[in-house]
């Protein structure tokens, strides 16, 4: 079983719309939790830390529920340049990142 | 400031050859991180340099991966008889210091091994 699972998507979203999509991960153990973006051909990029009682970015609001072990990420207001791949991160040790494959998401005009 | 940059963007080889993979952190940075990116797929874990000395090497996938960084900057990523399924995205990653869960990635080398 993989450390970190995603929907790998596609989500095709027209603009203005809201798209959400969650991760789980295995370890529960896991101590910190991220988006990051990535675009084509491009390096991730960190979009948001999730914490605990949740917490909003402008249009981007992740959530963590440790019980179920998931997180979230909710994406409002969609704007084409939000078409990119989201990858959840977890990290166990202080260091070292377990990354999810990506959720792909196209907002269309 | 510049980020972490990475030479060369794209290397193409052939089985069986040597090729080496270099990494610039950002200035300050002390702890420095490979990550390996196949199509389709997140990145992975390779190798962890705290400083000089590697901290933490359980990614790498065998004993023909090697990655070195001598004064605890630049690192240079090694692999011994490329074989085809070592063409990926090698990604390098920096940290202000071990345990600051913002890392700063690279651009990326892409390896393509014919």
């Amino acid at each position: 079983r993989k450390e970190v699972e995603q929907d790998p998507g596609p989500f095709n979203v027209p603009e203005g719309a809201t798209v959400a999509f969650n991760c789980t991960y295995s370890n529960s153990a896991s101590q910190s939790f991220f988006w990051y973006r990535q675009d084509c051909r491009k390096e991730p990029k960190l979009l948001m830390s999730v914490y605990s009682s949740g917490n909003e970015d402008g249009r981007f609001t992740a959530q963590l529920n440790r019980a179920s072990q998931y997180i979230s990420l909710l994406i409002r207001d969609s704007k084409l340049s939000d078409s990119a791949t989201y990858l959840c991160v977890v990290i166990a040790l202080d260091y070292k990142l377990s990354f999810g494959a990506g959720t792909t998401v196209t907002v269309r005009a | 400031g510049a980020g972490v940059s990475q030479t060369p963007s794209n290397k193409v080889t052939e089985k069986g050859k040597y090729v080496e993979l270099r990494c610039d952190p950002i200035s300050g940075h002390t702890a420095l991180y490979w990550y390996r990116q196949s199509l389709g797929q997140g990145p992975e874990f390779l190798i962890y340099f705290q400083g000089t000395g590697a901290a933490d090497d359980s990614g790498l996938p065998n004993d023909r991966f090697f990655a070195v960084r001598p004064e605890g900057s630049v690192s240079t990523l090694k692999i011994q008889r490329t074989e085809r399924g070592d063409s990926a995205v090698y990604l390098c990653a920096s940290s202000l210091m071990s345990g600051d869960n913002e890392q700063f990635f690279g651009p990326g080398t892409r390896l393509t091994v014919l």
